[in-house]
Formats: C-alpha cells, sequence, structure tokens
C-alpha cells in the first residue's frame, strides 16, 4: 500500500524567506506525484504534478517541486513567500497508470507571518 | 475556469439519517472521486468512478455507503445510516485524465449530531 509523509506538520516563516516542504512516499512502481494547498475556507487546489520526464516541475504561484527517485522524495519549494502563501499543503501520490485514488499526507500548515 | 459543484455546503443530520451528498463534476471529465476529511486529519480517498462503475474503493468505503450517477451531469455519494464518526468535510473531485490530476470541488461539510 502507498502511504506519504510529511514531516513539518507547522511551519512559520516570515514574508521573503525561503521554503522548502518535505515529502517522502513509500510505493514501489511508478508513481504520480501532486501538491495541493488549502487556503483557509477553500477547496484543494493543484499547485503541481509530476508523472514523467523532467523530475523539477514548476507549477503555479511561484512553487516548484523536485522528485528524487533514489529518495521517494517529492519536495516542495518556493525562493520568497508571500503572506498570501498561508494555508494548508498537501502532498499525495498515486499509481502511475492514475485511475486510481489519490494518496495523501497528513498536510503541513504554513503560516506566513508579515 | 471549469469547477466541480457539491451541494449543499454543510449539512446537518440525525445520526442513523440518510444522506446524499451531490456533485457536478466538470462536464468533459470521465473519472470521478470522492475523499473525506475529518477535522484536524488528513485527506482520505473513499472511491473512483469510471465508465458507470465502481473502480476502486477504500476500506473506508463499506456497505453504508454507495455512489452514483444518476444522470449524466450528478454524481451523488450517499450513506445510508449515519454515524457520528462520519461527521467530516467531503470532497468530490474529477478528471479527464487522472495522471495530470484531478479538480476538486469545494466540499460539504457534514455533521451528524
Amino acid at each position: 500500500a502507498q502511504s506519504v509523509s510529511q514531516h513539518n506538520h507547522h511551519v512559520i516563516l516570515s514574508e521573503a524567506a525561503s521554503l522548502e516542504l518535505g515529502c517522502n512516499y513509500s510505493y514501489g512502481g511508478t508513481v504520480n506525484l501532486f501538491w495541493y494547498v488549502q487556503y483557509p475556507g477553500q477547496h484543494l487546489q493543484l499547485l503541481l504534478k509530476y508523472f514523467s520526464g523532467d523530475p523539477l516541475v514548476k507549477g503555479i504561484k511561484g512553487f516548484e517541486a523536485e522528485f528524487i527517485k533514489s529518495k521517494f522524495s517529492f519536495n516542495l519549494r518556493k525562493p520568497s513567500v508571500q503572506w498570501s502563501d498561508t494555508a494548508e499543503y498537501f502532498c499525495a501520490v498515486n499509481s502511475g497508470g492514475g485511475a486510481d485514488g489519490l494518496t495523501f499526507g497528513k498536510g503541513t500548515h504554513l503560516i506566513i507571518q508579515p | 475556469e471549469p469547477e466541480v459543484t457539491q451541494t449543499p455546503s454543510h449539512q446537518v443530520t440525525q445520526m442513523g439519517q440518510e444522506v446524499i451528498l451531490r456533485c457536478v463534476p466538470i462536464s468533459n471529465h470521465l473519472y470521478f472521486y470522492w475523499y473525506r476529511q475529518i477535522l484536524g486529519q488528513k485527506v482520505e480517498f473513499l472511491v473512483s468512478f469510471y465508465n458507470n462503475e465502481i473502480s476502486e474503493k477504500s476500506e473506508i468505503f463499506d456497505d453504508q455507503f454507495s455512489v452514483e450517477r444518476p444522470d449524466g451531469s450528478n454524481f451523488t455519494l450517499k450513506i445510508r445510516s449515519t454515524k457520528l464518526e462520519d461527521s467530516a468535510m467531503y470532497f468530490c473531485a474529477s478528471s479527464d485524465r487522472p495522471n495530470y490530476g484531478y479538480t476538486f470541488g469545494s466540499g460539504t461539510r457534514l455533521t451528524v449530531v
């Protein structure tokens, strides 16, 4: 069975700081990897995804993530965060075929202080 | 931008009652999903639906749950006899190519009292 670990449950940063949120998964086969963001009171929105090709993927709002297969990791990064990035961030994975449901991590609550 | 629409946004029901949560997926999407998020916990997969049948379901999706696509636009989740522990936010999602990611609805907050 797949599992996803997000090691940082709460992160507090100041504006303009750099961000890296960790995500590790366990699954032996081909995977598709996702980062979703949930702003307060809103639904889950896709930030970025990886399914093949360049392991460094760029998403919306200046976010990027790097798939490192040897480390089973897919960490999310942003060079300079803004107050509006305050949200819950979820890493998710499904198997290579893609029709399976997503397995989510527990999420990281990011607070950006002005 | 196309949206997945869920109704109602909040539903309160008494334990033992049946509830139906409704979703209108994006019109050209073929894959449909339900997820739930119990307060303070992670988002959990319930069921996926494709070609008018369940393609995968989790351990959570027991006989109390059922899904249906009654017409060409709606996708419903029914809980036959609600329990207190069914209280959660329920998210519908749809996709045209699942490994490209899904579009989630804004959720229905179900409160069982």
